[in-house]
């Protein structure tokens, strides 16, 4: 019953440092999207990517963060010269293709646990 | 611009008892879907019901169920008969199916619910 894992669960990185987090989707899921939730508030869209592909980075911060994810290998959210306003949970999700079911609800992302960044 | 927002920051019910949690949205595409999730304190997200814009019945997955009022824009979510373990942050999100693939989900800022005993 392997679905979306990220890891690690919680990071502590100092002001400056860069932080990299990492999502494995559910075996035979090949679109990833990256949200994050800043304390007390809803998640926000960040990026969306397929094998190899950037989709979509329309909720990206222009500067400091990237993302990919690789033909083999967990997709990876990098920020670089972490702030103290970084902070927040970061939630990888996961769905297969549009069009087809995957068991749950058509159109349903499965969401990992999360990765709390926390910024010294 | 799409939005979803839900007014209700948070709510207390009796256990046992029926609660609603309030959603409404905006956009123009006429094809979307709704959706709630579940956050309890560990903070992990659980799915919970989902809407199509073009289904014609409200959808309902045991306790859940959704009240879907198309011409006003509203996807409030129902909880019957209400457990302990329903104490959590409640958000609503949707989709818009006129981007390809693309099920990016936007978000509304949640609903905090407490469960007295």
């Amino acid at each position: 019953n392997a679905g979306v894992m990220q890891n690690p669960r919680h990071l502590v990185r100092r002001r400056g440092q860069e932080a990299r987090l990492r999502c494995s989707p559910v075996k035979g899921h090949s679109h990833v999207y990256w949200y994050r939730q800043l304390p007390e508030e809803g998640l926000k869209f960040m990026v969306y990517l397929q094998k190899e592909n950037i989709i979509d980075e329309s909720g990206m911060p222009k500067e400091r963060f990237s993302a990919e994810f690789p033909k083999e290998g967990p997709s990876i959210l990098r920020i670089q010269q972490v702030v103290r306003g970084d902070s927040a949970a970061y939630f990888c999700a996961s769905s297969p293709p549009a069009g087809t079911h995957s068991g749950g609800s058509y159109n349903e992302q499965f969401f990992g646990p999360g990765t709390r960044l926390t910024v010294l | 611009a799409q939005k979803i927002t839900q007014t209700q920051p948070g709510m207390f019910v009796q256990e046992k008892e029926a609660v609603t949690l309030d959603c409404t949205y905006d956009t123009s595409d006429p094809s979307y879907g709704l959706f709630w999730y579940k956050q309890p304190s560990s903070g992990e997200m659980i799915f919970l019901i989902y809407q199509g814009s073009y289904d014609q019945q409200n959808a309902t997955e045991g306790r859940y169920s959704l009240n879907f009022q198309k011409a006003r824009k509203s996807a409030n979510l129902v909880i019957s008969a209400s457990q302990l373990g329903d104490s959590a942050m409640y958000f609503c999100a949707m989709t818009l199916y006129n981007a390809g693939n693309n099920r990016k989900l936007i978000w509304g800022l949640g609903t905090s619910l407490a469960v007295n005993p």
